[in-house]
């Protein structure tokens, strides 16, 4: 399995806090991408990066902020949270144009 | 943007037949064409992907085709076992997007005794 680790696996909070999930890789990649997936649309691209500090929008990237400080370490943050952003949440991590992208085990959040 | 269809949502076979799902894509620049395979509880995992300068590629029982005038491509799963019961997922993506995916909705196939 590629080097991936999201944390936490499972989350429960209510609207209106803030939460940041966590992709920890230890491959070096140096692409880094958050999806969600939900029933009935797949998974949808939120945010990716292509180095340290350098991110870019997705498809459903409204309500949602990232940051890489470190080529390691990818963060999703929902500023404040709400019900439509309970769903399961993927990092997926690549490292050169020609390779495929790895999926880490997801996060699944609830928000109440 | 891209458009991804996946076809059928479901799918279920017995053990030893066929199973194939397609998928259809909108932008004809898309030039990299992964599938994935969802366990429960699981993040996708690749088992086969193809380029848009290849027709088709094996990989045991496992075959994925490309026809890129048409612009739709086929996993066909020969020989299905239990274990390939599974959520599949098509995906599309065009150069100088930094391969960002498009998925489809995916394919629950049940293969059964």
């Amino acid at each position: 399995d590629a080097g991936i680790t999201q944390s936490p696996r499972h989350k429960v909070t209510e609207t209106g806090t803030p939460v940041t999930l966590r992709c920890h890789q230890t491959e070096n990649h140096r692409y880094m991408y958050w999806y969600r997936q939900d029933p009935g649309h797949g998974l949808r691209l939120i945010h990716y990066s292509y180095g340290v500090k350098d991110t870019d929008k997705g498809e459903v990237s409204d309500g949602y902020s990232v940051s890489r400080s470190k080529t390691e370490d990818f963060l999703l943050t929902l500023e404040s949270a709400t019900s439509s952003q309970t769903s399961v949440y993927f990092c997926a991590i690549r490292d050169s144009s020609n390779q495929p992208q790895h999926f880490g085990d997801g996060t699944r959040l609830s928000i109440l | 943007g891209e458009n991804v269809e996946q076809h059928p949502s479901t799918l279920s076979v017995q053990e030893g037949d066929s199973a194939v799902i397609k998928c259809t894509y909108s932008d004809s620049a898309s030039n990299y064409f992964p599938w994935y395979k969802q366990e429960l509880g699981k993040g996708p995992q690749l088992i086969i992907d193809i380029r848009s300068n290849v027709g088709e590629k094996k990989d045991q029982r496992i075959a994925v085709t490309l026809n890129k005038t048409a612009k739709h491509f086929s996993l066909h799963i020969t020989e299905t076992q239990p274990e390939d019961s599974a959520v599949y997922f098509c995906a599309a993506s065009s150069p100088g997007t930094a391969s960002k995916l498009t998925f489809g909705t995916g394919t629950r196939l049940q293969v059964t005794l």
